[in-house]
């Protein structure tokens, strides 16, 4: 099983700086295989990026993925107000089960 | 619009079962692949389960396997959880996902629907 760890735990910022979220994999994967996702409170999960670098259809530039290998990282270049979330990690379709980091929670500072 | 509505939860005791289920419209439910997703209360995202869009292939977490089935009738464009010998530790809020049309990952998910395990 791969496992993914994310960094920090919790990400104290102001609005219009800039966010950097890491995730590390236990093993090696294809970044194809590496999406991010956004979720607010009471909210179903967004999708933000896949294949570790594409954004999905109506994700604002200000996100923008990259990494490969064992090492992912999800850069929110201005924080807006609605940026406030927590942010997972996937790996999905590589080799089951497929996995979500625990979390990185970026809150206002 | 693409749409994923999950319905069948609630509380049930230890060792009971339930049978949630996801009704999707807005695409063609037949050509995608499907997964269950659960988060337990201030907890996050854990993977359940995933089915082919002709169920030829399913996989489970371990977490699940030998206790939970994934199932799907793709002319009722409807998914399926088939929960047995359920524990405290399954209780959670379960969505349904749909997989991307590009690329490996979940494109579209459902609200949710809470399942407690509790006597």
């Amino acid at each position: 099983e791969i496992v993914l760890t994310q960094s920090p735990g919790t990400l104290s910022l102001s609005p219009g700086e800039r966010a950097t979220l890491s995730c590390r994999a236990s093993q090696i994967f294809s970044s194809s295989y590496l999406a991010w996702y956004q979720q607010k409170p009471g909210q179903a999960p967004r999708l933000l990026i896949y294949g570790a670098s594409s954004r999905a259809t109506g994700i604002p530039d200000r996100f923008s993925g990259s990494g490969s290998g064992t090492d992912f990282t999800l850069t929110i270049s201005r924080l807006e107000p609605e940026d406030f979330a927590v942010y997972y990690c996937q790996q999905y379709g590589s080799s089951p089960p497929w996995t979500f980091g625990q979390g990185t929670k970026v809150e206002i500072k | 619009e693409v749409q994923l509505v999950e319905s069948g939860g609630g509380l049930v005791q230890p060792g009971g079962s339930l049978r949630l289920s996801c009704a999707a419209s807005g695409f063609t439910f037949s050509s995608y692949s499907m997964n269950w997703v659960r988060q337990a209360p201030g907890k996050g995202l854990e993977w359940v389960s995933y089915i082919s869009s002709s169920s030829s292939t399913v996989y489970y977490a371990d977490s699940v396997k030998g206790r939970f089935t994934i199932s799907r009738d793709n002319a009722k464009n409807s998914l399926y959880l088939q929960m047995n010998s359920l524990r405290a530790e399954d209780t959670a809020v379960y969505s349904c996902a749909r997989e991307c049309a590009e690329g490996w990952c979940m494109a579209y998910w459902g609200q949710g629907i809470l399942v407690t395990v509790s006597s």
